[in-house]
């Protein structure tokens, strides 16, 4: 089975950086991807790791540790627009097809 | 990525009734996922559905409650069965894109059982 753990909220202020963990235990890890999910909407993508080490997407960046079954979002100067609820997803082939198990979800709250 | 248009965006049904979610590509797609979204909760992924063949179900869900057709490559459905308020969710399919393989989304069928 897979366990993919997320803190449940955080809390940051407008203009701060903020980091958002996620870990996973899965036996057939094929990529981490993350998602941002506004209340009423569908996730959108945001990023994605295959391999060790950061990959940056201007104000969004992302880490993956694939000996520690980690990675990281990192969102700088935050702004209002990013208090939302956001998805670590593990895409895992040990069923012989691809398949995209998502984690528990934190929900970002960003303050003025 | 391609779009995926998806209806109903919301219903509100009566328990033991049926209610069938249709999910429309705009390219082919070869793997198809639906999930199923709780109030306040991540996405849990219901099954896998690829083109010609039987969905692949996760733990805790059955062909029998949630049937799935997928007869060609842009088009899938996913019926809720025999409802009762436990399946008030959101359901959402998805496709994964080609570049990465990230997953893109329909927007999402709300739906409410009394």
């Amino acid at each position: 089975g897979q366990n993919i753990d997320q803190p449940t909220e955080m809390t940051a202020t407008e203009g701060a950086i903020v980091q958002i963990n996620c870990t996973y235990q899965t036996s057939g890890f094929n990529g981490l991807f993350w998602y941002q999910q506004h209340a009423g909407e569908a996730p959108t993508f945001l990023s994605y790791n295959v391999l060790d080490g950061l990959e940056e997407k201007g104000r969004f960046s992302s880490f993956l540790s694939r000996s520690k079954g980690y990675s990281y979002l990192l969102l700088k100067e935050l702004q209002m627009k990013d208090s939302a609820s956001y998805l670590c997803a593990v895409r895992d082939g040990t069923s012989g097809t691809y398949k995209y198990i998502f984690g528990t979800g934190t929900r970002l709250k960003v303050l003025a | 990525s391609a779009v995926i248009s998806q209806k109903p965006s919301r219903d509100i049904c009566q328990r033991g009734t049926s209610l069938t979610i249709q999910c429309q590509v705009d390219s082919q797609v070869t793997m198809m996922f639906w999930y199923r979204q709780q109030p306040g909760q991540s996405l849990t992924l219901i099954a896998t559905a690829n083109q010609g063949s039987e969905a692949t179900y996760e733990s805790g869900f059955v062909i029998d409650k949630f049937p799935i057709s997928r007869p060609n490559l842009t088009f899938s459905t996913l019926t809720v069965s025999n409802m009762s308020p436990e399946d008030s969710s959101i359901y959402l399919c998805s496709s994964r894109d080609r570049g990465n393989g990230e997953l893109f989304f329909g927007e999402g069928s709300r739906l409410t059982v009394l």
